[in-house]
C-alpha cells in the first residue's frame, strides 16, 4: 500500500524566514514520480515540481529547493526568504498510474 | 482557452436533486481528470479520461456519480440524487503528456448541498 504523510498541518513563519515542508512517501514501488503543488487562496492548484525516483539530486529554482532522499522516502520542500505571497496550502502528490495521490497538505502562513 | 475552465464556479442545490458540473480543458489536451476536495477527505481522484480509451472510473465514490467527455474535449460530471456529503470543491485538470507532466488544474466548482 502507498502512504503519503505531510506531518505538518499548519506552519506560521515571519516574512524572510526559511521554511521546510516535509513529505514522506511510503511505497513498495521501485520507480515512481513525485510532485509538489501549491494551492493559494484562489483555489487553483499550481504545479511546482515533478521528480522521478531515479533522480536524487537536489533541485533549486529561485527561492524554492527540494531534497529527495529515496532511502528515507522523504521529499522535502524548502522556501528560502519566505514572502507573504507564499502563503498557501502545499501538497505533496505521488503519481499512482496516471493519477495523483495527494497528501493531506500543509497550510503555510507567512506573516508580514 | 488559456486555462482549464470550470462552470459554474459555485452551485447550491437541494438534497436529492441532480447536478451537472462542466469542465472545458485546455485545447488539444488529451487527458482530463476530475478530483474532489472536501474537508474530511482531502483531495481525491474521481475519474480520468485519456483520448478514446475507456475512462478510469476507479475513484468514483458511488453509482450516483458519472462523467462524460464529448468529442474528446468538454467533460460533464453528473451527480444524481445529491447528498450533503457530496458538498465539496470539484476540480478538473487536463494535460497533453503522460506521467503527470503538464497537468493544469481549473479553479473548481464549489458544490453545496443543503
Amino acid at each position: 500500500a502507498q502512504k503519503v504523510t505531510q506531518a505538518q498541518t499548519e506552519i506560521s513563519v515571519v516574512e524572510k524566514e526559511d521554511v521546510t515542508l516535509d513529505c514522506v512517501y511510503e511505497t513498495r514501488d521501485t520507480t515512481y514520480y513525485l510532485f509538489w503543488y501549491k494551492q493559494p487562496p484562489s483555489g487553483e492548484l499550481v504545479f511546482l515540481i515533478r521528480r522521478n525516483s531515479f533522480d536524487e539530486q537536489n533541485e533549486i529554482s529561485g527561492r524554492y529547493s527540494w531534497n529527495f532522499q529515496k532511502s528515507t522516502s522523504s521529499f522535502n520542500f524548502t522556501i528560502t526568504a519566505s514572502q507573504v505571497v507564499d502563503s498557501a496550502v502545499y501538497f505533496c502528490a505521488p503519481l499512482k498510474g496516471q493519477n495523483f495521490v495527494f497528501g493531506p497538505g500543509t497550510r503555510l502562513s507567512v506573516l508580514p | 482557452g488559456a486555462g482549464v475552465s470550470q462552470s459554474p464556479s459555485n452551485k447550491v442545490t437541494e438534497k436529492g436533486k441532480d447536478v451537472e458540473l462542466r469542465c472545458d480543458p485546455i485545447s488539444g489536451h488529451t487527458a482530463l481528470y476530475w478530483y474532489r476536495q472536501s474537508l474530511g477527505q482531502g483531495l481525491e481522484f474521481l475519474i480520468y479520461f485519456q483520448g478514446n480509451s475507456a475512462p478510469d472510473k476507479s475513484g468514483l465514490p458511488s453509482d450516483r456519480f458519472s462523467a462524460e467527455r464529448t468529442g474528446g474535449s468538454v467533460s460533464t460530471l453528473t451527480i444524481q440524487r445529491t447528498q450533503q456529503e457530496d458538498s465539496a470543491v470539484y476540480l478538473c485538470a487536463s494535460s497533453l503528456a503522460a506521467k503527470g507532466r503538464g497537468v493544469t488544474f481549473g479553479s473548481g466548482t464549489r458544490l453545496t448541498v443543503v
